[in-house]
């Protein structure tokens, strides 16, 4: 079956300007996460959904990041006012949420590049 | 908080040599981990996971991993890789399902002809 997809794949932005980041989740899959990769780092946390509420927004590095998943499947990573160190990619995952079978599923990224 | 170290940035190796990759993790609470592969421009593969049960955990590709409480340590192993085995790989630790992934900072594994 399909599995999480992202568009676009590459963004490059100059600074200062708004960029949107779509994640197409697998179908049926409640939680939704996005994660945000720095070179040469490990993912970090951004935020989550469950179904279209957001219950943890606690990795958002600013006011900047806003994400929002309105009919509880796809999901919208936006960053106003871009700056530099917003460049890295960002990874959006989902999962079932039976306490059994919780592995988040990746999606390939979306590189963002801002000059 | 949950952390999650990698001990080692970077792990050269010779094909069909053993292999491991070093994983420790701090938390107060249960914790469940995992093992995923990131090839270039790719997104993440899930390897192996422990969740309970037998420490000795089976995965993907021929890896595996020994959940040690006492150690606190999840490290990964194979015993023979190949050159198709070069990729990053990232050790990860959740407190259930629902709950985000605290990833560490990953090891380049690098298989040398």
């Amino acid at each position: 079956g399909a599995g999480v997809s992202q568009s676009p794949r590459y963004k490059v932005a100059k600074r200062g300007q708004d960029v949107a980041l779509r994640c197409d989740p697998i179908s049926g899959h409640v939680s939704l996460f996005w994660y945000q990769q720095a070179l040469g780092q490990g993912p970090e946390f951004l935020t989550y959904f469950q179904n279209e509420a957001q219950l943890d927004k606690s990795g958002l590095p600013s006011d900047r990041f806003f994400a929002e998943r309105p009919e509880g499947s796809v999901s919208t990573l936006k960053i106003q006012r871009t700056q530099q160190e917003d460049s890295a990619v960002y990874l959006c995952a989902s999962s079932l949420i039976r306490t059994s079978i919780f592995e988040q599923y990746f999606g390939p990224g979306t590189r963002l590049t801002v000059t | 908080a949950q952390s999650v170290t990698q001990l080692d940035s970077q792990v050269p190796v010779f094909e069909e040599a053993p292999v491991e990759l070093r994983c420790n993790y701090s938390s107060s609470v249960s914790v469940y981990l995992f093992w995923y592969v990131q090839y270039p421009n790719q997104g993440l593969q899930l390897l192996l996971k422990y969740l309970s049960g037998s420490t000795l955990v089976k995965g993907i590709n021929g890896f595996e991993a020994e959940f040690n409480k006492s150690q606190t340590s999840f490290h990964l192993r194979k015993p023979s890789v190949h050159i198709s085995d070069t990729a990053e790989y990232f050790c990860a630790a959740s407190k259930g399902a629902g709950n985000m992934l605290t990833f560490g900072g990953g090891t380049r594994l690098m298989v040398k002809p």
